[in-house]
């Protein structure tokens, strides 16, 4: 079984679109994060939920907006695409525990392209 | 707000010969982890590292968390074609938010068999 699933794997789109990404994580965990990764491989954190609530929100522009239904999912919006949106976007997870082992599971990407 | 240098950047190496990329961050860290992302795949855990001159071995790969927790390094001892792909260390700030970490740029190591 998939533990941290996206969909789709693949997008491309025109600019000015709008587009959705879903995540969905079956691992019991109360947060989950999105992450850009560009061309160059950075992994920057977009944005993390805890228990449905937004904990991490960086400075992203406002065209994204993510939403967490419940604490198995979390997708993210994104309006009036740009060519620099272009990236493969992570979904993570993980279980918080203060002080202890709390590894993030990715799941396998989205890569957006956006023409 | 804090940063994540990893060097270096690239390396190219012989099936066999040793393999070490470094991680410094500009604050102390609470802890470090490393994960790996195979070309094409997506980042998976290596491991955390919470103790200040901790180190931990798989296999062959070695791990150290400096005694001041503000670098850490990852060596690989005789180099196989399956350990390609990009080493990333990940930190999360003393003191700051448990939930967020700070990646640093990855080093893509390639193995000519």
């Amino acid at each position: 079984d998939t533990a941290v699933s996206q969909t789709p794997k693949y997008l491309v789109t025109q600019m000015g679109n709008d587009k959705s990404i879903k995540c969905e994580q079956n691992l019991g965990h109360d947060t989950m994060y999105w992450y850009k990764q560009d061309s160059k491989k950075f992994l920057k954190i977009m944005f993390s939920y805890n228990n449905k609530e937004l904990i991490i929100n960086e400075t992203v522009p406002n065209r994204f907006s993510p939403k967490s239904p419940d604490k198995a999912h979390l997708n993210l919006h994104i309006n009036s695409l740009e060519l620099g949106d272009s990236a493969v976007y992570f979904c993570a997870s993980s279980h918080y525990l203060a002080g202890a082992y709390n590894e993030q599971f990715f799941g396998p990407g989205t890569r957006l392209t956006v023409l | 707000g804090q940063q994540v240098m990893q060097i270096p950047q690239y390396q190219h190496v012989q099936e066999g010969e040793d393999f070490t990329t470094y991680c410094n961050s500009s604050t102390t860290l609470s802890n470090i982890q490393w994960y790996k992302q195979r070309p094409g795949g997506h980042p998976v855990f290596l491991i955390q590292l919470v103790k200040s001159g901790e180190v931990k071995k798989q296999k062959r790969l070695t791990f150290q968390f400096g005694e001041a927790k503000k670098n850490s390094s990852l060596h690989i001892t005789a180099t196989q074609t399956t350990d390609v792909g990009t080493y990333f260390c990940a930190g999360k700030n003393s003191g700051g938010s448990n939930y967020k970490l700070t990646f640093g740029k990855g080093t893509l190591l390639t193995v000519n068999p």
